[in-house]
């Protein structure tokens, strides 16, 4: 079964600080790994996934097999960084379901 | 149109009765997702077609939780005699087969059961 945790529901910052929102999962494989937001009153759309190895907003995510863990990073927050973030995960290739985390709430004060 | 869309945007109904909730996917994507997203649950997995394929319905909750696929676009999630705990917002995603697994969403509908 795949399972995908993020531990926190809510992390606040102040503008400028450094930033990390946890995931880890649960895969018997190789999975894909991707990060979602949902900034308010938007859709929710795609911010990053693994494959490509790109930093979209100053945000990064590094694969750790190791520790089952995708963990996104941003050094330096900014107000508008502040939405709903999902880690979700996916069986290899296109036609797999993805599963998602449940959430966390990115709160960045000025 | 340009993104998927979703009907109605907001549905309040009262407990026992049946409601339809509508998807039109983006056009050409041959992947298409139901989840419901709650406030504490984030966003449960609840069925997905792709192409002609039986579709995995692993995630419904209930037998009172039904979706078809017309044609291979537009889906309806079919929700019979709704209970106060199936409030939540549906959200539809389509996917293009082959494509770099990006889901695009629709909108969302707002449940409310009374």
């Amino acid at each position: 079964a795949q399972r995908v945790t993020q531990p926190e529901k809510l992390l606040s910052v102040f503008k400028g600080a450094p930033v990390e929102l946890k995931c880890n999962y649960s895969y018997s494989g190789s999975p894909e790994l991707f990060w979602y937001v949902q900034y308010s009153r938007q859709r929710l759309q795609l911010l990053l996934r693994h494959i490509s190895r790109e930093s979209i907003k100053g945000f990064t995510a590094d694969l750790n097999k190791g520790e089952t863990s995708f963990h996104l990073k941003k050094p330096f927050a900014q107000e508008e960084d502040s939405a709903m973030y999902y880690c979700a995960l996916s069986a290899p290739g296109a036609n797999s379901k993805l599963t998602f985390g449940k959430g966390i709430t990115l709160s960045v004060r000025p | 149109g340009a993104g998927v869309s979703q009907s109605p945007s907001n549905k309040v109904t009262e407990k026992g009765k049946d409601v339809e909730l509508r998807c039109d996917p983006i056009s050409g994507h041959t992947a298409l997702y139901w989840y419901r997203q709650s406030l504490g649950q984030g966003l449960e997995f609840l069925i997905y077609f792709q192409g002609n394929s039986a579709p995995d319905k692993s995630g419904l909750p209930s037998d009172r939780f039904s979706a078809e696929r017309t044609g291979g676009s537009v889906s309806t999630l079919t929700i019979q005699r709704t209970q106060q705990e199936d409030s939540a917002v549906y959200l539809c995603a389509s996917r293009l087969a082959g494509g770099s697994g990006e889901l695009f969403f629709g909108e969302g509908s707002r449940l409310t059961v009374l």
